[in-house]
C-alpha cells in the first residue's frame, strides 16, 4: 500500500530518556513534516524537510532533532523527555513544497513520558 | 504568521440531516484550504480541499465553500451518516511555505442515528 507509515505507534518512556520514532512515505514525496498533536487535539507544525534539506523549523526545543537519511524517511530522535513532551506526533508528506499536492499524515505515534 | 480559527468546536446533528463548520484565516496571501477528517486513533485524513481561485467543490455529499474577499471557508456536509463522526481540521497555506499547514482547532462532529 502507499502510505505513509510511523514506527512505533506507541511508546512510554520514563522523564529524561531519548527516544526516536521513525517515519517512510512511498509515496514519491519530496516534502517531509513532523506534526505535533497535544492532548486538546491542536496540531501544529515542528520540522519540514524538502529532499533532505531542512526548510522549516518551528519554535521547538533543541532536544527534538529531525533527521532524513533520504528523502523518504524522515525520523524524530528526542533527548531528554520531559513530562510535556506526551502528545501524539504526526509525520506527513506532501508533494512538492511550493504549489499542488495535499499533505499526507501517518497513523501517529503517541508518546507518554512518565 | 496564519492563523486559523474554527467554529464550532463541537456539532452534533441527527443522521440524514446537514452539517456546516466555518473557518477564517488571517493571511490575505494563503491559497490553498484543506480540510482533514481525523477518526478516533487515526491520522487526518484529507477530504476536499480548494484554491484559491475557486469559489465552490463538491464530491458527493461533501462541498466546500471559499469567500477570500471575507477570508472564510466552510465545509459543508448533507445526509450525514453515523460514519461521519470525527474530528474535522480546516488548515490555509500558501504558495512557497513549504506547504507549512496552519491548522483551525478543530471540530468533534457526532452524527446521532
Amino acid at each position: 500500500d502507499t502510505a505513509v507509515s510511523q514506527t512505533p505507534k506507541y511508546l512510554v518512556t520514563q522523564m529524561g530518556n531519548d527516544k526516536s520514532i521513525k517515519c517512510e512515505q512511498n509515496l514519491g514525496h519530496d516534502t517531509m513534516y513532523w506534526y505535533k498533536q497535544d492532548s486538546k487535539k491542536f496540531l501544529k507544525i515542528m520540522f519540514s524537510y524538502n529532499n533532505k534539506e531542512l526548510i522549516i523549523n518551528e519554535t521547538v526545543p533543541n532536544r527534538f532533532s529531525p533527521k532524513s537519511p533520504d528523502k523518504a524517511h524522515l525520523n524524530l530522535h528526542i533527548n531528554s523527555l520531559e513530562l510535556g513532551d506526551s502528545a501524539v506526533y504526526f509525520c506527513a508528506s506532501s508533494q512538492e513544497p511550493t504549489s499542488g499536492g495535499a499533505s499526507f499524515f501517518g497513523p501517529g505515534t503517541r508518546l507518554t513520558v512518565l | 504568521g496564519e492563523n486559523v480559527e474554527q467554529h464550532p468546536s463541537t456539532l452534533s446533528v441527527q443522521e440524514g440531516d446537514s452539517a456546516v463548520i466555518k473557518c477564517t484565516y488571517s493571511d490575505s496571501a494563503s491559497n490553498y484550504f484543506p480540510w482533514y477528517k481525523q477518526e478516533l486513533g487515526k491520522g487526518p485524513q484529507l477530504i476536499i480541499d480548494i484554491r484559491s481561485n475557486v469559489g465552490e467543490k463538491k464530491d458527493q455529499r461533501i462541498a466546500v465553500t471559499l469567500n477570500k474577499t471575507a477570508k472564510h471557508f466552510s465545509l459543508h456536509i448533507t445526509e450525514t451518516q453515523p460514519e461521519d463522526s470525527a474530528v474535522y481540521f480546516c488548515a490555509a497555506t500558501r504558495s512557497g511555505s513549504a506547504r507549512q499547514l496552519t491548522f483551525g482547532s478543530g471540530t468533534q462532529l457526532t452524527v446521532l442515528p
